[in-house]
C-alpha cells in the first residue's frame, strides 16, 4: 500500500522568508499528486496538482509555486512568505487504475510571524 | 463553480446517540462523492466513496446517501461512540479532462461524542 510522507511536521517562519515543504510517496507509481491548504476555520483549499514529472497545474493565484522534480516527489514552494499563509499544508495522491479513493499525508502545519 | 457545504458546521451528542451529518453541493455534475474524517492536527482518511451512479455506501456504523439530483448527501452514524469524535469532510469529484481530476471540499462538521 501507499505511504506518503510529509516534511517538516511543523514549521515556524518569519514573514518575507522562504518555504520548502517536501512530500514524498511510496508503494506506488505515476500518481497524481496534490498539494491542499487548511486554513482555521475553512475548507480544504487545493493549490497545486500534477499528472506527472514536471506537469503542474495551479488552481489559485498566489506567492506559492509548486515542483514535480520525480515521480513521487511533489514540492510546495515560496520565495517570500505572508501571513496569510499561515495554514496546515496536507500532500494527497490518487492511484487511479480504477481506485477511487484519494489518500493523504501527515499534513505540515505553518505559522508564519 | 462547484461548491460544497456542510451543516451544522459543529455537534455534540452523548454517546450511543444515532446521528446524521449532511452535505450538499451546487452542480450535480459530479463524478463521485467521497467522506472523510480528520483527527486535530492530522491528515485526512477516507470513510466511504459513492459513486455518481450509487446511491449509498454502508461499511460498519457508516452509511452514507448520495441523491445527485439534488445535490444532497449524509452520512449516518449508528450507536456513537467517543471515538467518533473528529471532523467529518465531504468532497465530490469532478473531472474534467484527462488527469483532471479534482475534490473540491466542504469546510466539515466538527462531531464531538460526549461519554
Amino acid at each position: 500500500s501507499q505511504t506518503i510522507h510529509q516534511w517538516p511536521a511543523t514549521l515556524v517562519q518569519p514573514v518575507g522568508s522562504p518555504l520548502s515543504l517536501e512530500c514524498t510517496v511510496e508503494g506506488t507509481s505515476n500518481p497524481n499528486l496534490y498539494w491542499y491548504r487548511q486554513a482555521a476555520g475553512r475548507g480544504l483549499q487545493l493549490l497545486f496538482y500534477s499528472v506527472g514529472i514536471g506537469q503542474i497545474s495551479s488552481e489559485v493565484p498566489q506567492n506559492l509555486s509548486a515542483s514535480r522534480p520525480q515521480d513521487r516527489q511533489f514540492i510546495l514552494s515560496s520565495k517570500k512568505l505572508l501571513l496569510s499563509d499561515s495554514g496546515f499544508y496536507l500532500c494527497a495522491l490518487y492511484r487511479g487504475l480504477g481506485e477511487e479513493t484519494q489518500y493523504f499525508g501527515p499534513g505540515t502545519r505553518l505559522l508564519v510571524l | 463553480k462547484q461548491e460544497v457545504t456542510q451543516i451544522p458546521a459543529a455537534l455534540s451528542v452523548p454517546e450511543g446517540e444515532n446521528l446524521v451529518l449532511n452535505c450538499s453541493f451546487t452542480d450535480s455534475a459530479i463524478y463521485n462523492l467521497q467522506w472523510f474524517r480528520q483527527d486535530p492536527g492530522k491528515g485526512l482518511t477516507s470513510l466511504l466513496l459513492i459513486q455518481s451512479s450509487q446511491r449509498e455506501q454502508t461499511s460498519g456504523r457508516l452509511n452514507a446517501s448520495l441523491d445527485k439530483s439534488s445535490g444532497r448527501s449524509t452520512l449516518y452514524i449508528a450507536a456513537s461512540q467517543p471515538g467518533d469524535s473528529a471532523t467529518y469532510l465531504c468532497a465530490v469529484k469532478v473531472i474534467s479532462g484527462f488527469g483532471n481530476e479534482k475534490l473540491t471540499f466542504g469546510t466539515g462538521t466538527r462531531l464531538t461524542i460526549i461519554p
